[in-house]
Order: structure tokens, then sequence, then C-alpha cells
């Protein structure tokens, strides 16, 4: 079946660390994309990537990186500048990135710090 | 900047009956698109809906459907006959046509129980 896959459902960070968080997908899409969730808040947007070898910041990207190495991969790297990671991140993914398009959503990866 | 609101933090709905949750937003665009969208418990998102700005008539999707008032700038989502599978937490969402259109703006949602 198609679909986004990320891994893993929860992750924990210790102080100083920087942790990669993996997305995939297998439904042929260009554009993907990363969310992070807090209680009582929307979905706010940290990257995007619309091709390979190409990506943009969102609204928080400070403390985030990201890489577009492969169509069917983005992974996130929460690093120690991002001072507060504990969060629901999402990932997402459509087919070009533009106009009334579907998003789908992997399941997520809950972030914790130690 | 455009901004989503979505006024209602929790709704409740008894079983089979109708429930409409409130959404404006704030653009000074002309043309955009709208979306309503699902997080169950699973908390995986799923669309439930969405509506081009250019389009009068309003969206719907079986027991879904939404009223959309461009210029108040209102795009509320009505739940008809509503189910236990139907509680979650919603999320409208506003997108921008044309240009680097990419950036999906979301609300804080509305935590939506239905009560048996």
């Amino acid at each position: 079946d198609g679909g986004i896959t990320q891994s893993p459902k929860y992750l924990f960070r210790k102080e100083g660390q920087n942790v990669t968080l993996s997305c995939e997908q297998n439904l042929n899409h260009d554009a993907m994309y990363w969310y992070r969730q807090d209680p009582g808040q929307g979905l706010r947007l940290i990257y995007y990537s619309q091709i390979v070898n190409d990506f943009q910041k969102g609204d928080i990207a400070e403390g985030y990186s990201v890489s577009r190495e492969k169509k069917e991969s983005f992974p996130l790297t929460v690093t120690s500048a991002q001072k507060n990671p504990t969060a629901f991140y999402l990932c997402a993914s459509s087919i070009t990135g533009f106009g009334n398009e579907k998003l789908f959503f992997g399941s997520g990866t809950q972030l914790s710090v130690l | 900047a455009q901004t989503v609101t979505q006024s209602q933090p929790e709704m409740s709905v008894q079983e089979a009956e109708t429930v409409t949750l409130s959404c404006t937003y704030d653009t000074s665009e002309s043309d955009y698109y709208l979306f309503w969208y699902k997080q169950p418990p699973s908390r995986q998102m799923i669309l439930v809906i969405r509506q081009e700005a250019y389009k009068q008539q309003n969206a719907t999707e079986n027991r879904f459907s939404v009223n959309f008032q461009k210029a108040a700038k209102s795009f509320s989502l009505k739940i008809s006959d509503s189910q236990l599978g139907d509680a979650a937490m919603y999320f409208c969402a506003y997108r921008r046509s044309g240009g680097s259109n990419y950036k999906l703006t979301f609300g804080k949602g509305t935590l939506l129980t239905v009560n048996p």
C-alpha cells in the first residue's frame, strides 16, 4: 500500500544531542513537508521541499535542518540549537505542492527531551 | 500574513445530531483554497473537505458540508448525523493560490466530542 512512513514513533533527546526523524513516501509525490504540533496549537511548517536537492524554510526553521537527496525521503534533524524540541512532528507529502492538493500525512513522531 | 482562527476550542454533540465548527481567516488574496482536516486520537491527519475560493457553490462530502462566506472570510464545517467516529480534533487550513503557494496555514483546532 502507498503511504508515508515516519520513524521512530517515539524519540528521546539528551541535552546537546542532534536527533534525526525519518520520513519516507512511496506515493511518487514531488512535494514533502515537515510540520510541528504543540498541545493546543495548530500545525506549524518547519521545512518544505518541492523537488530533490531543493528545500525552503517554513515559519519555524531555526534549530532544524533537512535534506532531500532522494524523492522518497525527507529526513528532519533536530539540532542542539533547538531549545524547545518537545513536540509532535508530522511529515506530509503532496503531488506537486500547489493548489488544492490533498496533503498525505504520516503517523507522526513524538519527540521528548530527557 | 495569512491567519486562521478557530474560536471554539471545544465542541460537543449528541450522536445523530448536527454540529457546526467555525473558522475565519484573514487574507488580502482573492484566490485561495480552504481545507478542513481531522485528527482522531490516532493523531493521523485526514482531509475532510476542501473548497476553492473562486467557486461559489459550497463543497459537500457525504455528511460533511461547508458554509463558505467569502466576503465575511468565514469557512464553517457542518457535520450531519454525527457518529462516534467523528470525535476528533478538527483543523481549518488556508493555502493561497499562485506563486510559492506551498504553505498551508492551520488554525489551532476544535476538539469535537460525540456523546452516545
